[in-house]
């Protein structure tokens, strides 16, 4: 079955600058990617996703890409700021009759 | 929209206790998703159910635990007998289904169980 490696486990900022969290996964039928923050004492929120057809998606201050050949993925968060600081998860599926595959999360600290 | 609904939002518990959490589907969803969190173990996925039929439920960490789907929009997750390791958050999710994947969150159930 599928497996997704996150890293880094823990990463602190300085606000301003910028933050990138990598995930690989495994199973090279894997087609959709999201990503989750989670916020202290919260749900985890969706916060982008991506499919295999594209290589990099934008949202304001997040992008995430994606290299199918490799096998990995990438969030980047631009100009950080204090209410980035979080949790984040990455995940894969594929098409089939399957759950999303979560990595173990990434603890952001943006340092103000 | 209200968004995946779950209750009670806290429970706290004597051990041996039966604990039921309860999860509504965002309408529409056919996908519905059991998770467990906590600090040691991360987010577990405890069982799924797709329209109505739980597809794999071997995240389920015994026998203790039960989960149903008693009709398209509602879940419940049991807990008989509760015991102290059984304290996390548990959370529902749910999924729109067909080629659409993009799942969302209740705001969980943090259970306590004493």
């Amino acid at each position: 079955g599928e497996n997704v490696e996150q890293h880094p486990s823990t990463l602190s900022v300085q606000e301003g600058d910028s933050a990138v969290i990598k995930c690989t996964y495994s199973d090279s039928a894997s087609n959709y990617f999201p990503w989750y923050k989670q916020e202290l004492g919260k749900r985890p929120q969706l916060i982008i996703d991506i499919r295999s057809n594209v290589g990099e998606k934008k949202d304001q201050r997040i992008a995430v890409t994606l290299n199918k050949t490799a096998k990995h993925f990438s969030l980047h968060i631009t100009e950080t700021q204090p209410e980035d600081s979080a949790v984040y998860f990455c995940a894969a599926k594929n098409s089939g009759n399957t759950p999303l595959v979560f990595g173990k999360g990434t603890r952001l600290s943006v340092i103000a | 929209d209200a968004g995946v609904i779950q209750s009670p939002r806290h429970e706290v518990t004597e051990m041996g206790q039966e604990v039921t959490l309860r999860c509504k589907l965002i309408s529409g969803h056919n996908s519905l998703f059991w998770y467990r969190q906590t600090m040691m173990r991360g987010l577990e996925l405890l069982i799924y159910f797709n329209n109505n039929v739980p597809i794999d439920d071997s995240g389920m960490p015994e026998d203790r635990f039960s989960a149903k789907m008693p009709n398209a929009s509602f879940s419940t997750l049991k807990i008989q007998p509760s015991e102290p390791r059984d304290s996390a958050v548990y959370f529902c999710a749910s999924s729109p289904g067909g080629g659409s994947y993009e799942q969302y969150f209740g705001p969980g159930t943090r259970l306590t169980v004493t």
